[in-house]
């Protein structure tokens, strides 16, 4: 079955410092990848997706994420993080054959806190 | 404001009974997805339906079912509830059905079972 793995469950940062977060995921095919974010008290949003082409992903406020095929990850990065950065970090895959939906496997999050 | 929709916010009901959670989607979007999320389980994909059909179904309990409407909300049955039940339930709607259609989440129903 497919899985997603997160290995940082807590992360604690200062500000300027920079962020990585590891993803791991589990499926021999083409896959679709995403990184939600969810703030404290608020909805998931969408961070940054990758379909195909270049590896190296941009996302909304900052964030990056290089997808490696080879090593079955998909890394979330920030160089300077911020204290509104102060959230849950959720890495998902969408491993659906045939395309017909878009059900996410997700991972277990990360808690990111960041401190002023 | 995602533009997704869920009723109740907070659901407190005891075991053995049944509540219904409410999702209305984005305005145009035809498929919404269910997910619940608990602390040992993480986020765990429940079930999709795009424009009135089933789609996709995850691990979702025979206790646990789902439809969505001619007007395009959906509703999620939860019956003989269990303490275990606990969780947050999110409903995310998409404009179509395949992977290169972001999902908006809504901010999710707590139900607490006591």
């Amino acid at each position: 079955a497919q899985s997603v793995s997160q290995h940082n469950h807590h992360v604690i940062l200062s500000e300027a410092a920079s962020l990585e977060l590891g993803c791991n995921y589990s499926y021999g095919g083409t896959v679709n990848l995403f990184w939600y974010v969810q703030y404290p008290g608020q909805h998931l949003q969408l961070l940054l997706k990758y379909f195909s082409g270049d590896p190296l992903v941009k996302g909304i406020k900052g964030f990056e994420a290089e997808f490696i095929k080879s090593k079955f990850s998909f890394n979330l990065r920030k160089p300077s993080v911020q204290w509104s950065d102060t959230a849950e970090y959720f890495c998902a895959v969408n491993a659906s054959y045939g395309g017909a939906t878009n059900k996410l496997i997700f991972g277990t999050g990360t808690l990111l806190a960041v401190q002023p | 404001d995602s533009g997704v929709t869920q009723t109740p916010k907070h659901l407190i009901t005891a075991t053995g009974q049944r509540v219904t959670l409410r999702c209305s989607p984005r305005s145009g979007d035809l498929s919404v997805y269910w997910y619940q999320q608990s602390l040992d389980q993480g986020l765990q994909f429940l079930i999709h339906y795009y424009n009135g059909e089933e789609r996709a179904k995850g691990n979702i309990l025979e206790r646990f079912s789902a439809q969505q409407f001619p007007d395009l909300h959906s509703e999620l049955n939860l019956s003989s509830l269990e303490l275990g039940d606990s969780a947050l339930y999110f409903c995310a709607s998409s404009s179509r059905q395949g992977a290169d259609s972001p999902l908006h989440f809504g901010n999710g129903t707590r139900l607490t079972v006591t």
